[in-house]
């Protein structure tokens, strides 16, 4: 049972343009979220967090948003860039337990010229 | 400061041979983690440590054992390797806070079981 989902293995932005990227969540017991992002060869990278007492929390050209009725989280992307191009990865986790985080599968963005 | 560092870069074993996987952090952080990646698959914890001495496990535990001797190591090991357990394995280290923990992770080690 996948608690975690990223229903679009890939997303094509044109430069400038906001990117939105989705992820669902199942497990009511998750109290914070984080975006990776991972260029291959390399390790993911942490882009961006929000716990659940927020519904946004903004970095720059990153901004995440929390639902948490709908258990449904999202990061926007505004202007996309080409240096954006990687795969993206939602994780979720429950604070107080070690902070294991459960991931999505990853969105593979592609930002164009 | 090299934040996490994992060695070997990669690796092919075969079947039945054993390795240490070596993750080192100069962050001071508490908690160490050992995920496996697989195509089309997100991260999927193996074993993680809450502090030196401690392991427990995670999501994927079979096949692999760990050790946390010192703080700012934590090894894992493949007593018996097989080909299900090729894939790509990260470290990651974090410390906590009041409103959750934000794991670094390590460039990766790509094990290839013949």
């Amino acid at each position: 049972d996948q608690q975690v989902k990223q229903n679009s293995p890939s997303l094509s932005v044109q430069e400038g343009r906001i990117s939105i990227l989705n992820c669902d969540y199942t497990n009511s017991m998750f109290d914070y979220f984080l975006w990776y992002k991972k260029y291959p060869a390399e390790g993911p990278t942490f882009l961006i967090s929000i716990s659940s007492i927020k519904d946004k929390n903004e970095d720059g050209r990153f901004t995440v948003f929390l639902n948490k009725s709908a258990k449904h989280l999202s990061l926007h992307i505004v202007p996309s860039q080409p240096g954006d191009s990687a795969v993206y990865f939602c994780a979720a986790s429950n604070t107080g337990t070690a902070s294991k985080l459960t991931f999505g599968t990853g969105t593979r963005l592609q930002v164009t010229l | 400061n090299a934040g996490v560092t994992q060695t070997p870069k990669f690796r092919v074993l075969k079947t039945g041979q054993s390795m240490t996987l070596l993750c080192a952090q100069d962050m001071n952080h508490e908690y160490m983690y050992w995920y496996r990646q697989d195509p089309g698959m997100g991260l999927r914890l193996i074993h993680y440590s809450v502090g030196e001495g401690t392991t427990a496990k995670g999501e994927v535990p079979d096949g692999y054992n760990v050790s946390r001797l010192k703080k700012q190591n934590f090894l894992l090991g493949l007593e018996s390797a097989a080909p299900s357990q090729t894939s790509v394995y990260f470290c990651a280290s974090s410390y906590a806070t009041l409103l959750g923990d934000t794991q670094y992770f390590g460039p990766g080690t790509r094990l290839t079981v013949l």
